[in-house]
């Protein structure tokens, strides 16, 4: 079935350090792949998506690259500061958007240390 | 724009009665409304989803019957969580997708509701 592995489950860094997180997809007819940070008790905000007919995309801090072939995608967070802790979910669905069924990754907690 | 408005925040109920929970989607029309469930330091799990004017579709393993889903119009969807026991308690949050959002499509979630 469909399915999205993310990695690491945690991860701390110091701030102005860089976090990079990764995402495998299982269902190769996946095109379309948000990044969603959480804080704790809060909404999932998205932050950045991808589309599978780009290759990287960016953000100011924050950049998200896709590898169709491997299947595979990253959230890349540079000059992290202490607001960026909270936990980061990757996604991927089918079709062009939100219309279509989202399956989450379990979440990377990110602790940003001043 | 593309605000996602639920309601309420947090409820407390007995064992036994009925719980509803409100989604607004307040700046755009929302076809589609997705609903999910959320347990502590765990990813989204999503339960169904709903078009205006049809019937949900729920993921394997969600019962459609302690879990009324209605998405009467294209503003609003409601989840029912009836016969509410405490292994019902869960943080339940609804996403929302439509036209005329800064021409996006993506999904956007609501505050989310603590059962």
């Amino acid at each position: 079935g469909e399915n999205v592995e993310q990695h690491p489950s945690t991860l701390s860094v110091q701030e102005g350090d860089s976090a990079v997180i990764k995402c495998t997809y299982s269902d190769s007819a996946s095109n379309y792949f948000p990044w969603y940070k959480q804080e704790l008790g809060k909404r999932p905000q998205l932050i950045i998506d991808i589309r599978s007919n780009v290759g990287e995309k960016k953000d100011q801090r924050i950049a998200v690259t896709l590898n169709k072939t491997a299947k595979h995608f990253s959230l890349h967070i540079t000059e992290t500061q202490p607001e960026d802790s909270a936990v980061y979910f990757c996604a991927a669905s089918r079709g062009t958007g939100g219309y279509n069924k989202l399956i989450f990754g379990a979440g990377t907690r990110l602790a940003v240390h001043p | 724009g593309a605000v996602v408005s639920q309601h309420p925040s947090w409820v407390i109920c007995k064992s036994g009665t009925s719980v509803k929970i409100e989604c607004r989607s307040l700046d755009f029309q929302a076809t589609t409304m997705f609903w999910y469930r959320q347990f502590p330091k765990q990813s989204l799990m999503l339960m169904a989803t709903s078009n205006e004017g049809s019937k949900a579709t729920y993921e394997q393993g969600v019962e459609k019957d302690k879990f009324l889903i209605n998405h009467a119009s294209l503003t609003l969807s409601t989840l029912t969580v009836t016969s509410a026991h405490p292994e019902d308690s869960s943080f339940y949050i609804c996403s929302a997708a439509g036209e005329g959002v800064s021409g996006s499509d993506t999904q956007f979630f609501g505050q989310g509701t603590r059962l």
